[in-house]
């Protein structure tokens, strides 16, 4: 069976230092994978998606970076974090047939992320 | 914003109740995804239901989609205090790239109270 990993689940940084979140997936190839932030109380918003190794898409401008160096690893990344980097980021992955996202995703357990 | 939009923003019920949600959403879609997600935990997918498709069920979960009206609900028969979540639509849009992406509302506070 699948299973997707995140970690860590939480992290305290302060303003200014570097981030990486790392996400893995297994049992399963060549999935799309996804990253989210999820804002106290509201819904998610996609951050970046991937297709294949190497292949990143950005969805909105930000201070945050991913990369895709395996198949089935995701990392989100920033040089320098901002107070407003703060939330709970969420991976996923999806099924990869002939569109993106047109079959659910699953996710991780998540990463609290509060930057001080 | 292609952001749908649930409602209720929160629902409280007892045991046994049936829980309504809905949501709304703004520009032609695929499909439309329903969520649950415990506190401070991931999303769980709960069903999924097509465009040409109106009517959904598993187990006590019924979800109906008004494609006219840019509209699903999600009913949960006979309420569980297991059943204390939030819940998201999520509507799958295909990009400029032929990417199809989802874009998920922002929730459905439900709590069931023994």
């Amino acid at each position: 069976s699948q299973t997707i990993h995140q970690w860590p689940a939480t992290l305290v940084q302060p303003v200014g230092s570097p981030l990486s979140l790392e996400c893995t997936v297994e049992g399963t190839s060549n999935p799309n994978l996804y990253w989210y932030r999820q804002a106290a109380g509201r819904g998610l918003q996609l951050l970046f998606y991937s297709v294949g190794i190497g292949q990143i898409s950005s969805e909105v401008p930000q201070n945050l970076s991913a990369s895709r160096p395996q198949d089935r690893q995701f990392i989100l990344s920033s040089k320098k974090l901002l107070l407003s980097d703060s939330g709970f980021y969420l991976c996923a992955w999806s099924i990869r047939r002939g569109g993106g996202s047109y079959n659910e995703q699953f996710f991780g357990p998540g990463t609290r992320l509060t930057v001080l | 914003s292609q952001q749908g939009e649930e409602d209720p923003q929160a629902l409280s019920i007892q045991e046994g109740e049936n829980a309504t949600m809905n949501c709304s959403y703004k520009t032609s879609i695929n499909n439309l995804q329903w969520y649950r997600q415990n506190s401070g935990r991931g999303l769980v997918h709960l069903i999924l239901i097509r465009s040409n498709e109106r009517e959904k069920h598993s187990g006590r979960l019924r979800v109906t989609l008004d494609t006219s009206k840019k509209s699903s609900s999600l009913l949960i028969t006979a309420s569980r205090a297991a059943d204390t979540a939030s819940y998201f639509c999520a509507t799958a849009y295909r990009m400029n790239t032929g990417f199809q992406k989802l874009v998920f509302g922002t929730g459905t506070r439900l709590l069931v109270s023994p």
